[in-house]
């Protein structure tokens, strides 16, 4: 019944060491969206594709990349990370950008 | 810019009983979306109630429903007959009707429920 899979839930990692995170929905939706979400704050929008159109936050790290191969699945690429990138990254679709956002579980990072 | 403030960290509610979590946002725009999401620990993030700021009546999901207050620019969540799967943070958001769809979050409030 998962509509929004994230994989792995878990993710153990060493500083420096590239990582992808991977995302996949069931919803047909045309939009995909990445969040950073630290402890007790609230998710921090890092990109999200309209499609196959990237639209990045200004503030989003360089160290941070993403692709959307096809309508269903997204990855979200840190090529060096940082102990600062230790977090619950959640994906998100959404039918068009003004729909509701539906999010999967999440994965948590950590850096080693 | 847009903001969002929820001013409460946590709150506690004895099970059963009746509890609010109080936003306020700051907008210039006269059209756009409120939301109240849900995540419990470890789990999925989810949408609870939508409100829509053209519509006066508030929105109502069983035992959750808002009190919008559109020229006070707030929109609480009140929680009715507490139960001990309601707890979670509790996160408001907004999102603008036109132009930037982004959801503006607030700091999020942690509600615990005694039993």
């Amino acid at each position: 019944d998962a509509m929004v899979i994230q994989n792995p839930r878990y993710q153990v990692t060493q500083f420096g060491k590239p990582v992808t995170l991977s995302c996949s929905q069931t919803l047909n939706h045309n939009v995909m969206y990445w969040y950073q979400q630290k402890s007790s704050q609230a998710p921090k929008l890092l990109f999200h594709y309209y499609d196959k159109d990237f639209n990045n936050e200004a503030d989003t790290p360089d160290n941070f990349q993403s692709r959307r191969p096809n309508t269903s699945f997204c990855f979200l690429d840190i090529r060096s990370p940082g102990l600062g990138d230790a977090a619950m990254y959640l994906c998100a679709t959404s039918r068009d950008t003004d729909q509701p956002q539906h999010f999967g579980d999440g994965t948590r990072l950590s850096i080693l | 810019a847009q903001t969002v403030t929820q001013s409460q960290p946590e709150m506690s509610v004895q099970e059963a009983e009746t509890v609010t979590l109080s936003c306020t946002y700051d907008t210039s725009e006269s059209d756009y979306y409120l939301f109240w999401y849900k995540q419990p620990p470890s789990r999925q993030m989810i949408l609870v109630i939508r409100q829509e700021a053209y519509k006066q009546q508030n929105a109502t999901e069983n035992r959750f429903s808002v009190n919008f207050q559109k020229a006070a620019k707030s929109f609480s969540l009140k929680i009715s007959d507490s139960q001990l799967g309601d707890a979670a943070m509790y996160f408001c958001a907004y999102r603008s009707a036109k132009g930037n769809y982004q959801l503006i979050w607030g700091a999020g409030t942690k509600l615990i429920i005694k039993p």
